[in-house]
């Protein structure tokens, strides 16, 4: 079975900190692409930043990025400089290529910013 | 405003009872998904359809059901509701069959059973 897991259910940073959220899958696919999404207070789900399984270049946008480790099957997204809107649930998914058309969501990581 | 739009924003129902969610998807797009996100199972896969297909399924219930109209916009019809079948409901939708560059979600239905 496909399955994404996300190790840390509460995590806290403060602001203009770091932090590394941690994601591992399992898939047996060569064709697949990972992504993170972010669901604020709201509940709406925003895409955060995507990597495509073949690129080896960890993918970046503004202030967050990632660490894609194909062999270890892991995919940690880091944000810099923490903001107070950062707060939120993050979720990492998978898709897989071939007949498995769904999104596979890992049980998320809720993320507290500090003042 | 994503543009996939879902509504109603809130349903409070009775056990028992049968609700249909509605979901438009963002122009353009074909495929069409349904999430079930409860407070203690995260985001589940419930169906997908993609130009008036059926292309996937997940953990749905029998009692759940869905369909994509030539418009493309869906419905997902819940019945015989049960308590545990709170949580919000999440409709998303991608240009091609594939969703390799992701999904775009709208607000979600928060479904209360009573």
């Amino acid at each position: 079975a496909q399955t994404v897991t996300q190790s840390q259910p509460e995590m806290s940073v403060q602001e203009a900190e770091t932090v590394t959220l941690s994601c591992t899958y399992d898939t047996s696919e060569n064709n697949y692409y990972l992504f993170w999404y972010k669901q604020p207070p709201s509940r709406q789900m925003i895409l955060v930043i995507r990597q495509e399984a073949y690129k080896q270049q960890n993918a970046t946008e503004n202030r967050f990025s990632v660490n894609f480790q194909k062999a270890a099957k892991s995919f940690s997204l880091k944000i810099s400089d923490s903001q107070l809107g950062d707060t939120a649930m993050y979720f990492c998914a998978s898709h897989y290529g071939g007949a498995t058309n769904k999104l596979i969501f890992g049980t998320g990581t809720l993320l507290a910013v500090q003042p | 405003d994503s543009g996939v739009t879902q509504t109603p924003k809130h349903l409070i129902t009775a056990t028992g009872q049968r609700v249909t969610l509605r979901c438009s998807p963002r122009s353009g797009d074909l495929s069409v998904y349904w999430y079930q996100q409860s407070l203690d199972q995260g985001l589940q896969f419930l169906i997908q359809y993609y130009n008036g297909e059926e292309r996937a399924k997940g953990n749905i219930l029998e009692r759940f059901s869905a369909q994509q109209f030539p418009d493309l916009h869906s419905e997902l019809n819940l019945s015989s509701l049960e308590l545990g079948d709170s949580a919000l409901y999440f409709c998303a939708s991608s240009a091609r069959q594939g969703s390799s560059y992701g999904y775009t979600f709208g607000s979600g239905t928060r479904l209360t059973v009573v």
